[in-house]
């Protein structure tokens, strides 16, 4: 199984500033298969990044992805207050077919 | 509009049973596969069931296989889980969302989930 984990736990950090959040697989992954989602307080999870980069329809080009093999980044390049809430990265595997990482909280500092 | 529409949620007692529905409307049923993705009240995100869209092909997490079955109605644009043998572990809000890939040389790539339904909390309590 490819276990996926994000880092930092919580990432405290202030209107304007730049976020940068991490998702590491415990085995290399095809960067095609990457997403990122972000998740508000009461809300279903969003699509955000799939394809490590590719920005979904109606995301912000604030918002990026990058990275390749087993090291990810979602980037968020000056924060909105709407920025803060949790990211989950996924990754389409074999077993089990889909993982999730654990998430990071981005919270206003 | 793209749309999923989940519900059926509930308290149910420990080894009972329940059945969610997901009303899909909006695209093209056929053409997508769905997942139920669970999420435990402030955890994280589970995926724990797939279903193709015509030829019905069904994967499931560890954690619910041989207790919860997927299916799907493609003249009703309906998923359903079936739950049955319920443990207090079972409790979250249970998500559907739509199974979106992009195609070419005869691979999937790109695969993601797009969108989600607003979730049914399920509990199971005595």
């Amino acid at each position: 199984e490819n276990v996926l984990t994000q880092f930092p736990g919580t990432l405290s950090l202030s209107p304007g500033e730049r976020a940068t959040l991490s998702c590491r697989a415990s085995q290399s992954v095809s960067s095609s298969y990457l997403v990122w989602y972000q998740q508000k307080p009461g809300q279903a999870p969003r699509l955000l990044i799939y394809g490590a980069s590719n920005r979904a329809t109606g995301i912000p080009d604030r918002f990026s992805g990058s990275g390749s093999g087993t090291d990810f980044t979602l980037t968020i390049s000056r924060l909105e207050p709407e920025d803060f809430a949790m990211y989950y990265c996924q990754h389409y595997g074999r077993s089990p077919r889909y993982s999730f990482g654990q998430g990071t909280k981005l919270e206003i500092k | 509009e793209v749309q999923l529409v989940e519900s059926g949620g509930g308290l149910v007692q420990p080894g009972g049973s329940l059945r969610l529905t997901c009303a899909a409307s909006g695209f093209t049923f056929t053409n997508y596969a769905l997942n139920w993705v669970r999420q435990v009240p402030g955890k994280g995100l589970e995926w724990i069931s797939f279903i193709s869209g015509i030829s019905q092909t069904t994967y499931y997490a560890d954690s619910v296989k041989g207790r919860f079955a997927i299916s799907r109605d493609n003249a009703k644009n309906s998923v359903y889980l079936q739950m049955n043998s319920l443990r207090v572990e079972d409790t979250a809000i249970y998500y559907c969302a739509r199974d979106v890939s992009d195609y070419s040389g005869g691979t999937y790539y790109h695969i993601r989930f797009d969108p989600w339904g607003q979730g049914t909390l399920v509990t199971v309590s005595s």
